[in-house]
């Protein structure tokens, strides 16, 4: 069975700090992994997604993931937080290419100016 | 080049009632995946369809059924309306072949009274 569990419910940070999303994967098999980010109102964007090519991944606006089997986790990181970062981002996982996604619980990104 | 549309974007229900969502694909796009999302949580697989025929399915019961068109659009029905169908309901649209990624729809909010 495939699983992600997103550590952190909420993440407040100062407009211009590092952001840190903390995400842990369970997989049987090699997993495609994928951030996407939910403004509110609004439909689900993908960040960025891994399917066992480079471990370090770089995302649309600033962000990036790296996989990291051993740990068996695939954090999302950005060096620079702006106010338009304020958002809901879910980990994903899939075993496959057409599979379905299976998403984390969520983590609710706010951002002070 | 319009994205995943979807029909209509808030509706009401009652109870014991049955309801039609729609979704449009992607230009280009084959495949159509459902997916609930309830209120504070991420969302959750409920059938994808490809060639008109169900590929997949989650774990939700007969009620919710769906169809693809020949035109590869979509429709999700929900039969006997329970207070828990009350959520944000989201279609992903993909290619089956080559990159897999998983455009989305801004959703439905479907309230059940």
């Amino acid at each position: 069975a495939q699983s992600v569990t997103q550590l952190d419910s909420h993440v407040s940070v100062s407009e211009g700090t590092p952001v840190l999303l903390r995400c842990n994967y369970s997989s049987s098999y090699s997993p495609s992994l994928f951030w996407y980010v939910q403004h509110p109102n609004k439909g689900l964007q993908l960040l960025l997604k891994y399917t066992s090519a480079a471990t370090l991944v770089k995302g649309i606006n600033g962000f990036e993931a790296e996989f990291k089997k051993s740990e068996t986790s695939f954090h999302l990181t950005k060096p620079s937080a702006h106010m338009s970062d304020a958002a809901e981002y879910f980990c994903v996982v899939s075993r496959y290419n057409t599979d379905k996604l299976i998403f984390g619980t969520g983590t609710r990104l706010q951002v002070f100016p | 080049d319009a994205g995943v549309t979807q029909s209509p974007t808030h509706l009401i229900k009652t109870r014991g009632q049955q309801v039609t969502l729609r979704c449009s694909p992607k230009s280009g796009h084959d495949t159509v995946s459902w997916y609930q999302q309830a209120l504070g949580q991420g969302p959750q697989f409920i059938f994808q369809y490809y060639e008109e025929e169900e590929r997949q399915r989650g774990n939700f019961p007969d009620r919710f059924s769906g169809h693809q068109f020949p035109n590869y659009s979509s429709e999700l029905n929900v039969n006997a309306l329970l207070l828990g169908d009350s959520a944000l309901y989201l279609c992903a649209s993909s290619l089956a072949e080559g990159v897999y990624i998983q455009y989305f729809g801004a959703g439905t909010r479907l309230s059940v009274l």
